[in-house]
């Protein structure tokens, strides 16, 4: 079966600063990996995937995220972190191998501080 | 192109009442999903279809129902609603294919049972 951990429930990041989102899997085969945002009282909004090639993936909003398949995490990343990005963050991954099931991790809610 | 499409958005049930989520997407996708999401938490899928006339459970199926009688629509009943229910609820169909397998989610439908 496949599985998504988000390790952190909640991540704080002064505005302006580096951020990180962790993010690791599990799947039998090879994965799509997805980051959704979802602001408050909105539905999930996608934000990159990774299908294959180049582990660096860019999304929209100035997010990035890096795939390592060594460690099967997909982390998302921005350079410099926006009052306006505090939300909550789902990585998603997709088996392609199984029937296209998309499974969800339990989210972690980012909070930029001006 | 309007994606995915949840009615209603809100709606107040009482114990033992019945209802039907309604889900249409215009994509042409095979896939679609029902999740819920309690409150700080992650989303959990309750059934999925994989194409008309085929549906099958996920993770938490008790307590509701579905049909997919065509491409397009994907409606969840939940015949005898419990306070467990009050949830939001997200429709979402993801395509297939590279270029296309991010799921696109509809915009929530807020439950609440009393």
């Amino acid at each position: 079966a496949q599985s998504v951990a988000q390790p952190e429930d909640q991540v704080n990041v002064a505005e302006g600063n580096p951020l990180t989102v962790k993010c690791t899997y599990s799947v039998s085969g090879n994965p799509y990996l997805f980051w959704y945002v979802q602001y408050p009282n909105r539905g999930l909004q996608f934000l990159l995937k990774y299908i294959t090639g180049d582990n660096l993936v860019k999304g929209s909003y100035g997010f990035e995220a890096e795939f390592n398949k060594s460690q099967t995490s997909f982390h998302l990343k921005k350079p410099s972190a926006l009052v306006s990005d505090s939300a909550l963050y789902f990585c998603a991954v997709r088996d392609r191998g199984a029937g296209n099931m998309l499974t969800f991790g339990g989210g972690t809610r980012l909070m930029v501080k001006p | 192109n309007a994606g995915v499409t949840q009615t209603p958005k809100f709606r107040i049930l009482k114990i033992g009442q019945s209802m039907t989520l309604q889900c249409t997407q215009d994509m042409n996708h095979n896939y679609m999903y029902w999740y819920r999401q309690d409150p700080g938490m992650g989303l959990k899928l309750i059934y999925y279809s994989v194409g008309a006339g085929i549906t099958d459970k996920g993770e938490v199926p008790n307590g509701y129902n579905v049909s997919r009688s065509t491409t397009e629509d994907f409606p969840l009943r939940l015949e005898l609603a419990a306070p467990s229910q009050t949830s939001v609820y997200f429709c979402a169909s993801p395509g297939t294919g590279d270029m296309n397998t991010e799921a696109f989610f509809g915009q929530g439908t807020r439950l609440t049972v009393v």
